[in-house]
């Protein structure tokens, strides 16, 4: 079964708002990524928080990690048209192959 | 630098045949993972091959098989297609295959078996 299971299914909103998804997972991580896929096609990788950290930024990317709840969360803000995609979790146990969540789809409205 | 490049973008075949599906990494990187996404199981990793050898495998039947060459491309053969492995077949290639930097991954291989 799959690692991760990713809260929303789904996500509608108006573009210039914030979109938050929450990723939770069930065993100890090495590391916990985030990834971003359009439309059926390859999967892009967006960042990426070790075990050890609670908190990433990387541009208008926020994501949180809480490894007491094995739980993580990716927060877009500003969100823009081009953002409307399906968003993985994946965590990384240190067998180097990547467990996925059930996914994201985002939906920005211009 | 170029990207994962896999090979071929779409594929159709019929039920009982076999496939092979390429994928070249990132020049430099060694380890080459595959993954299937389907709608059904989401994304599952198949196996992951870093210097010619298999390191780790995924919960897949024997008909699922890959390899590496010493330039780091590697191919995967399914044999005796069954409906159920219509899918995208994605690979990534990584430096080392820990995922420190995350994964680089290709546009995918899309099969449809009739």
């Amino acid at each position: 079964s799959q690692q991760g299971e990713e809260d929303p299914q789904a996500l509608s909103i108006q573009e210039g708002e914030n979109a938050t998804m929450n990723c939770s997972y069930k065993t100890s991580i090495n590391n916990l990524q985030w990834y971003r896929q359009n439309s059926g096609r390859g999967l892009v990788h967006l960042i990426l928080i070790r075990s050890n950290e609670r908190e990433k930024h990387s541009g208008r990317l926020r994501v949180t990690l809480d490894t007491s709840k094995k739980s993580s969360s990716l927060l877009i803000t500003a969100s823009r048209a081009a953002d409307t995609a399906s968003y993985f979790c994946a965590t990384e146990t240190g067998a180097n192959n990547l467990f996925f969540g059930t996914g994201t789809r985002l939906t920005v409205i211009p | 630098k170029a990207g994962v490049t896999q090979t071929p973008r779409y594929l159709i075949k019929t039920r009982g045949q076999q496939v092979t599906l390429s994928c070249s990494p990132i020049s430099g990187h060694r380890s080459v993972s595959w993954y299937q996404q389907t709608p059904g199981q989401g994304l599952q990793f198949l196996f992951e091959y870093f210097s010619e050898t298999q390191r780790n495998k995924g919960n897949f039947p024997g008909r699922f098989s890959g390899r590496q060459f010493s330039n780091s491309r590697s191919e995967m053969n399914v044999s005796t297609l069954e409906l159920g492995d219509s899918a995208l077949y994605l690979c990534a290639s990584s430096l080392e295959g820990t995922g420190r930097y995350g994964y680089t991954f290709g546009s995918g291989t899309r099969l449809t078996v009739v």
